[in-house]
């Protein structure tokens, strides 16, 4: 049983407009969320975080948003370049020692010049 | 800046061998994982690790183990490997309350 889900696995853009990747989870205890990014052949790379106090985080052109009462959170990357085309994967920080995450299944961002 | 080194990029093995993934990092993390990836799944722990000699069970351990004898060494062990664990392996480290640091994975293909 997933407790983040990303819906869409594909997404396509064109350069210069809105990315919009999405994620939900399912445990209303998760407290701090993440956003990795994968290029092929390389480990995933942390991008932005937030935290279950906060509903938005911005770091340059991407900003992430957390509805905690939708159990939703997405990032937004404006604008998009081609360079952004990678997997990127949500995760969540479950809530106990260790620092476990969680992660989503990963959308792929294609962003077409 | 952190470095986390996973000792093969690719590999090949035929099942029942005994697999050794080794990972290395350079900052003296307390906290270190093994995950795999698969299409669709995204990443699933399989093992984590506090502390030297110490380790947890993730969410898929099954057919896994893990060793931990140095701080900076974390070692993933299939002890009998079938085609069901060819993947993408991926080692990170951490501490806590700080995103954690991948490695650049090893793919491994059981025939």
């Amino acid at each position: 049983d997933q407790q983040v889900k990303q819906n869409s696995p594909s997404l396509s853009v064109q350069e210069g407009r809105i990315s919009i990747l999405n994620c939900d989870y399912t445990n209303s205890m998760f407290d701090y969320f993440l956003w990795y990014k994968k290029y092929p052949a390389e480990g995933p790379t942390f991008l932005i975080s937030i935290s279950s106090i906060k509903d938005k985080n911005e770091d340059g052109r991407f900003t992430v948003f957390l509805n905690k009462s939708a159990k939703h959170l997405s990032l937004h990357i404006v604008p998009s370049q081609p360079g952004d085309s990678a997997v990127y994967f949500c995760a969540t920080r479950r809530t106990r020692a260790g620092n476990m995450l969680t992660f989503g299944g990963g959308t792929r961002l294609m962003v077409k010049p | 800046d952190v470095k986390v080194t996973q000792s093969s990029r690719y590999l090949v093995k035929r099942t029942g061998e005994k697999v050794f993934l080794e990972c290395v990092q350079d900052m003296d993390h307390e906290n270190m994982f093994w995950y795999r990836q698969d299409p669709g799944l995204g990443l699933r722990l399989i093992y984590f690790s506090y502390d030297v000699k110490m380790k947890e069970k993730g969410d898929i351990p099954e057919g896994y183990s893990v060793s931990r004898e140095k701080k900076e060494r974390f070692s993933l062990i299939l002890e009998s490997a079938s085609t069901n664990q060819t993947s993408m392996y991926l080692c990170a480290s951490g501490v806590y309350g700080q995103p954690q640091h991948f490695g650049d994975g090893t793919r491994l293909s059981i025939l």
